[in-house]
């Protein structure tokens, strides 16, 4: 049971490249979520799927897009990377037991140059 | 979700009790306490939760106050390990998985 688990674990990209974070979890969850963390800061919500087929935008959505290819996985992708989504991004599932207890996984730290 | 309070920093000698405040006056009735705890930028790893009972659990105890309107997080004998970030949430399972990660409290545990 690996829990949740995100690749790649290290990127770095030019501005304008774009990358696909990947994200999947073995706990049979429903919801999944992605978080970006900046330097010194807490967790910022980008986007979540309650559900396979349903995405919805969170807190700061803006030059990112997801998508969830299953149950199991739960993608994030930067069209137009810039210096400004330099961060660390992180997964994390949840369980449906009417409860906010959520899973994440190790990040990925992303650099923009 | 109910705005909650915490102060930045708190330091622990190991060994003894870390008790970790959170301050969340403006709960809602139907609004749940979590903690979570961040170890040097890995994923979060979730502590506990309660409603308004005081629940405990292997990792830490929680005390709510009788008014909710405050908590407190205990790491009944700290290690050197249990040095992090400590985040307290408000939230209500109608919103469940849209929580709001504050700044924490950095828990430094000291020989």
């Amino acid at each position: 049971n690996a829990g949740v688990t995100q690749t790649p674990k290290f990127q770095v990209l030019k501005t304008g490249q774009s990358m696909t974070l990947q994200c999947a979890q073995d706990m049979n969850h429903n919801s999944m979520y992605w978080y970006r963390q900046d330097p010194g800061m807490g967790l910022r919500l980008i986007y979540y799927s309650a559900s396979e087929g349903t995405t919805d935008k969170g807190e700061v959505p803006n030059g990112y897009n997801v998508s969830r290819l299953n149950k199991r996985e739960f993608s994030l992708r930067l069209e137009s990377a810039a210096p400004s989504q330099t961060s660390v991004y992180f997964c994390a599932s949840r369980t449906d037991m009417g409860t906010d207890t959520q899973y994440f996984g190790p990040g990925t730290r992303l650099t923009v140059l | 979700d109910a705005k909650t309070t915490q102060p930045p920093s708190m330091d622990c000698a190991e060994g003894r009790a870390a008790n970790l405040p959170c301050n969340h006056s403006t709960i809602s009735g139907n609004e749940y306490v979590y903690w979570y705890r961040q170890i040097h930028s890995q994923g979060p790893q979730y502590i506990i939760h309660g409603l308004k009972n005081n629940e405990t659990n292997e990792m830490a105890s929680l005390i709510i106050t009788e008014d909710r309107k405050s908590s407190t997080l205990i790491l009944p004998h700290a290690t050197l390990r249990d040095t992090a970030v400590y985040y307290c949430i408000a939230i209500s399972n109608t919103n469940a998985g849209k929580s709001t990660f504050g700044d924490g409290t950095t828990l430094t545990v000291k020989p």
